[in-house]
């Protein structure tokens, strides 16, 4: 199957800075990638739906001026939270479509702001 | 929007028991199901696709009946290493994945 990479694995920050997660497709080209975020004992919420070389369509209640996504190409995503805050920390995964409706996804960044 | 509902457990069974899991969805123009498990911290990996047509993988056979909006998995003859959370998925062609809470299962010696 399609092999994803996120970056960083684990990031801890101070509340009010930014954080950036990239994504990469390693051996796929997606047009579409998706970000969920996963806090404890929680499902997977999709955030967002990442479209390469146009604006993300964002899911209801999550805000785009917060969570700033950006697909230069066809195999980089990135998820920027800005001003983070301690409601923030989160379980983030990235994944791509794959054939059949599959998904791959990528080992997910856990953030914590403290 | 909660479309994919599962009982959460925890199941505890012992091993090579036989453990079954259920799950809902309302969306009745839902159109691929699937079965994810998912380990502590870590990313969701693909268990089996599920067909109306039911279909088994070793130890693992999955159900959906459209008709109920219901898709099930077995799991028999547990092994310890079945330890994780499941989750019951469902999609419709090109979207997003919707995924339930999962239903957390633990196999003891």
């Amino acid at each position: 199957g399609a092999v994803v990479s996120q970056h960083p694995s684990r990031v801890i920050c101070k509340s009010g800075t930014s954080v950036k997660i990239e994504c990469r497709s390693l051996d796929f080209q997606a047009t579409t990638m998706f970000w969920y975020r996963q806090f404890p004992k929680q499902s997977l919420m999709l955030m967002a739906t990442s479209n390469e070389g146009s604006k993300a369509t964002y899911e209801q209640g999550v805000e785009k001026d917060k969570f700033l996504i950006n697909h230069a190409s066809l195999t980089l995503s990135t998820l920027t939270v800005t001003s983070a805050h301690p409601e923030d920390s989160s379980f983030y995964i990235c994944s791509h479509s794959g054939s059949a409706d599959t998904q791959y996804f990528g080992p997910g960044t856990r953030l914590t702001v403290l | 929007r909660k479309e994919v509902e599962q009982d959460p457990g925890p199941f505890n069974v012992p091993e090579g028991a036989t453990v079954a899991f259920n799950c809902t969805y309302s969306n009745s123009a839902s159109q691929s199901f699937f079965w994810y498990r998912q380990d502590c911290r870590k990313e969701p990996k693909l268990l089996m696709s599920v067909y109306s047509s039911g279909n088994e993988d070793g130890r693992f056979t999955a159900q959906l009946n459209r008709a109920s909006q219901y898709i099930s998995l077995l799991i028999r003859d547990s092994k310890l290493s079945d330890s994780a959370t499941y989750l019951c998925v469902v999609t419709y062609s090109g979207y997003a994945l919707n995924f339930g809470k999962g239903t957390s299962l633990l196999v003891t010696p």
